[in-house]
């Protein structure tokens, strides 16, 4: 099994253009989840999508920044204008329909964004 | 406000002694509780998880314990080994998104 897949594995930005980082799940779960990962803030949580509906953005810092999934298997996370405070890790994760207390989610190798 | 804390930023240990990470979070509604593992360059990976109907998860060298009236969590490994180094995350759920603490260092050394 292929696990979460994550493009690109590093990016260097421009401060005010725009970035794109994208994911695909792991075939069959039906949760998606983006996640941000800083020194200050460890990892905090932007977005999570059930069945590719967004169910919880709250965690979206500004509005420069906006997620999509078209479909089952392909996700989108943007940044439009880029700032150097963005730089971080950004996580996708999935996770299957939930069983009885179970909601495990499975990570992919994160996108490193530097905004310069 | 941080709902899934991790209070201590990293924990030093000895090869072969016992590493206790400890969690704690503010929201009675979390009813599932996970430890997260991570290297560098590398995603979080899934270690051990405890429903909150349990005080105890043990899996090999790994346990997890549960003091819902404290909203309190541990993991403990035994024996510790140089390649549990790593970041370790605590997680909580109420049936949507896994929220996470800041993480723990841990260093084990030889």
């Amino acid at each position: 099994d292929a696990g979460v897949i994550q493009s690109p594995r590093h990016e260097v930005t421009e401060m005010g253009q725009e970035v794109t980082l994208r994911c695909k799940p792991i075939s069959g779960h039906n949760s998606l989840f983006w996640y941000r990962q800083t020194m200050m803030r460890g990892l905090e949580l932007l977005i999570y999508f059930n069945n590719n509906v967004p169910i919880d953005d709250s965690g979206m810092p500004e509005d420069r920044f906006s997620a999509k999934m078209p479909n089952a298997s392909f996700s989108t996370l943007k940044i439009q204008p880029s700032e150097p405070r963005d730089s971080a890790v950004y996580f996708c994760a999935s996770s299957p329909p939930s069983r009885a207390g179970s909601t495990e989610a499975f990570f992919g190798q994160g996108t490193r964004l530097t905004v310069v | 406000d941080q709902q899934v804390k991790q209070n201590s930023p990293s924990l030093s240990v000895q090869e072969g002694r016992i590493s206790i990470l400890n969690c704690d979070y503010t929201n009675s509604m979390f009813d599932y509780f996970l430890w997260y593992k991570k290297y560098p360059a590398e995603g979080p990976t899934f270690l051990i998880s405890i429903s909150s109907i349990k005080d105890k998860n043990e899996d090999g060298r790994f346990t997890v314990f549960l003091n819902k009236s404290a909203k309190h969590l541990s993991l403990h490994i035994v024996p510790s080994q140089p390649g549990d180094s790593a970041v370790y995350f605590c997680a909580a759920s109420g049936r949507a998104a896994l929220i996470f603490g800041k993480g723990t260092t841990l260093s084990v050394s030889s």
